[in-house]
């Protein structure tokens, strides 16, 4: 069965610093990877996406994310986080037609 | 807005009571999926409809829990008999099946409260 790990259930970071949140995954078959952010009281935005291509993905908000399958991660990076970018972030892998999401990693920017 | 519409937002209601919430998909959808997220944890996978058909249902889906999705258009999910870990947000999200994998679009979800 395919599953997530996030390890990090909160990340502080202040204002304008890089930010690397940690997604890794397990699956035997092709994975198909998902960042989602979710603010307060909200429903889930995508922020981006692996199906195929390039290892190097790039998303809405200036996020971008690696997928290196040896190491089966999906990290999630911002080179200089925004007070704004203050929610919680989900990795996702896609099972056939549904998302296996891991548990969240808040990420709380300080300024 | 042309975005998944989820009604109620917010719902409270005592334990034993019925409850019913309703998703409004994108139009043209044919993809509509449940997930249930609690407190500090990811969502969670209920169900999914490929246009009217419950094609998948999760073992976290109880026989106290129902959905519908008549006519392949809205779909409501229905819990009977509320208990206080049914407390949750409850997301629903729709996609396009054009290709295999596409994004999937959610609503801002129903938080429900079982008191």
């Amino acid at each position: 069965a395919q599953s997530v790990t996030q390890l990090d259930s909160q990340v502080p970071v202040f204002e304008e610093a890089p930010v690397e949140l940690r997604c890794n995954y397990s699956s035997s078959v092709s994975v198909y990877l998902f960042w989602y952010v979710q603010y307060p009281n909200q429903g889930l935005q995508l922020l981006l996406k692996y199906l195929s291509g390039s290892t190097l993905v790039k998303g809405i908000n200036g996020f971008e994310a690696e997928f290196n399958k040896s190491q089966t991660s999906f990290h999630l990076r911002k080179p200089s986080v925004h007070i704004s970018d203050t929610a919680e972030y989900f990795c996702a892998v896609q099972s056939s037609y549904k998302l296996i999401f891991g548990s969240g990693t808040r990420l709380l920017v300080r300024p | 807005d042309t975005g998944v519409s989820q009604n109620p937002r917010h719902k409270i209601t005592k334990r034993g009571q019925n409850v019913t919430f309703r998703c409004d998909p994108i139009s043209e959808h044919n993809r509509l999926y449940w997930y249930r997220q609690t407190l500090g944890q990811g969502p969670e996978f209920l169900t999914y409809f490929q246009n009217e058909a419950q094609l998948e249902k999760s073992r976290l889906l109880s026989d106290r829990f129902s959905a519908e999705r008549p006519k392949g258009s809205f779909s409501t999910l229905e819990i009977q008999r509320t208990e206080q870990g049914d407390s949750a947000m409850y997301l629903c999200a729709s996609s396009v099946r054009d290709r295999e994998n596409t994004e999937a679009f959610f609503g801002q979800g129903t938080r429900l409260t079982v008191v």
